[in-house]
């Protein structure tokens, strides 16, 4: 059974650093495109961008490049996502999804974490 | 970028009525790479149809999709109180992979 499984709510003050993780299991974690999706308060779902474990290749999208880091531990099956310096505007809620395979289906996002609510205020 | 527009952005209907989401794409899509995602209040998206058309495993054959190019739909055939959610399309055809806006199905 695929399971991703995110670490806990942070709350945090602007300027702060923060990594959050998505811890996964029952699939090869090298074999499948894992990425980010942010979810602000009362809106929709914003794709941040994917990652490739086995070579690290990384795609950002235009709107977060630069804003955060992708990262993955392939010993620990689990991917992170990354700020440097927190803005009150990055409040929302994170999910990490995968490509790993469903019915044989291996494009969009098959599986999602259940999500990381990032709180920034000062 | 491709932009995926839904509408309407709120469907209000009754439980076993029929109800239709739209998502239209800026650029054509193979359907390969549109999928449709329910999302209740306080969970995770859930991936309902992938490829366009083909239901993922467990969810009820009730919802069907269809579409081709830069149109695509979702239909629910008969509502079940289950069902009202929030339905978002999403695009992995090309980076930035983008979702649509979404389309809340509420009921009436």
């Amino acid at each position: 059974e695929v399971q991703l499984v995110q670490s806990g709510a942070e709350v945090k003050k602007p300027g702060e650093s923060l990594k959050i993780s998505c811890k996964t299991s029952g699939y090869s974690f090298t074999n499948y495109w894992i990425g980010w999706v942010r979810q602000m308060p009362g809106k929709g779902l914003e794709w941040l961008g994917i990652l490739h474990p086995r070579d690290s290749d990384i795609i950002y999208s235009p709107s977060f490049q630069g804003q955060v880091t992708f990262s993955a531990d392939n010993s620990i099956n689990t991917a992170y996502l990354q700020w440097r310096s927190l803005k009150a505007s990055d409040t929302a809620i994170y999910y990490c999804a995968t490509s790993a395979p469903r019915d044989d289906y291996v494009h969009c996002f098959n599986y999602w974490g259940q999500g990381t609510l990032v709180t920034v205020s000062a | 970028e491709i932009v995926l527009t839904q509408s309407p952005g709120t469907l209000s209907l009754s439980p076993g009525e029929r109800a239709t989401l739209s998502c239209r794409a800026s650029q054509s899509i193979h359907s390969d790479y549109l999928a449709w995602y329910q999302q209740k209040p306080g969970q995770a998206p859930r991936l309902l149809i992938y490829a366009g058309s083909d239901r993922a495993a467990g969810v009820p054959d009730r919802f069907s999709g269809s579409g081709s190019g830069t149109d695509f739909t979702l239909t629910i055939s008969r509502l079940e109180p289950e069902d009202f959610a929030v339905y978002y399309c999403h695009q992995c055809h090309s980076s930035p992979r983008t979702f649509g806006q979404g389309t809340k199905v509420e009921i009436k």
